[in-house]
């Protein structure tokens, strides 16, 4: 059982540049999400989707979009890498029921210059 | 909106000994969740202890336990017997149960267990 696979772990962009960093979960979760993290602050939400089909705005998600095609697959696409986007990315997914809780990848240290 | 509040930048513990990590909150639901989270040098964010706000009896995990007090919209995190391996931020999240189920983090707080 993998949980939630984030690739790529780390990555430069130069300004302009484009990438698309992928989310893949095996537990057949509705819910999945991206975070970003700024130094020092704690996770704020870019994009999510309830299925496959869906997806919705988050709090800060200018310069970004998704696709959710599938149930296990969540990836995020950076249009025209700006150095206002160097962060930290999380891929979740979220375990309702019961014992609500999120399932989270490992990160993506991204850094534009 | 929900906002998350954790008013200790950075703490130190001696090894061995309890430290309490504060967390307040601001909610107009009754329906959500508290969680705490850890994440060390790895960047993995690692679930602590969570909370229903619909029960009263606070939560344990073996060494972690919390302080929810409901009416005082507060939630603090209890590290008893701290070790080594403790060292790493903690992050105070609230999520509602409702539409996007999202979390809501407070900044962290960063811990130091010295030996």
């Amino acid at each position: 059982n993998a949980g939630v696979t984030q690739t790529p772990k780390f990555r430069i962009l130069k300004i302009g540049q484009s990438m698309t960093l992928q989310c893949t979960q095996d537990m057949n979760h509705n819910y999945m999400y991206w975070y970003r993290q700024d130094p020092g602050m704690g996770l704020k939400l870019i994009y999510y989707s309830v299925g496959a089909g869906i997806t919705d705005k988050g709090e800060v998600p200018n310069g970004y979009n998704v696709s959710r095609s599938t149930t296990e697959d969540f990836p995020l696409r950076l249009e025209l890498a700006a150095p206002s986007q160097t962060s930290v990315y999380f891929c979740a997914s979220l375990l309702q029921g019961d014992n609500y809780g999120y399932t989270f990848g490992s990160g993506t240290r991204l850094t534009v210059v | 909106a929900q906002t998350v509040t954790q008013s200790q930048p950075e703490m130190s513990v001696q090894e061995a000994e309890t430290v309490t990590l504060s967390c307040t909150y601001d909610t107009s639901e009754s329906n959500y969740y508290l969680f705490w989270y850890k994440q060390p040098p790895s960047r993995q964010m690692i679930l602590v202890i969570r909370q229903e706000a619909y029960k009263q009896q606070n939560a344990t995990e073996n060494r972690f336990s919390v302080n929810f007090q409901k009416a005082a919209k507060s939630f603090s995190l209890k590290i008893s017997d701290s070790q080594l391996g403790d060292t790493a931020m903690y992050f105070c999240a609230f999520m509602r149960l409702a539409g996007s189920y999202q979390l809501t983090f407070g900044k962290g707080t960063k811990l130091s267990v010295i030996p």
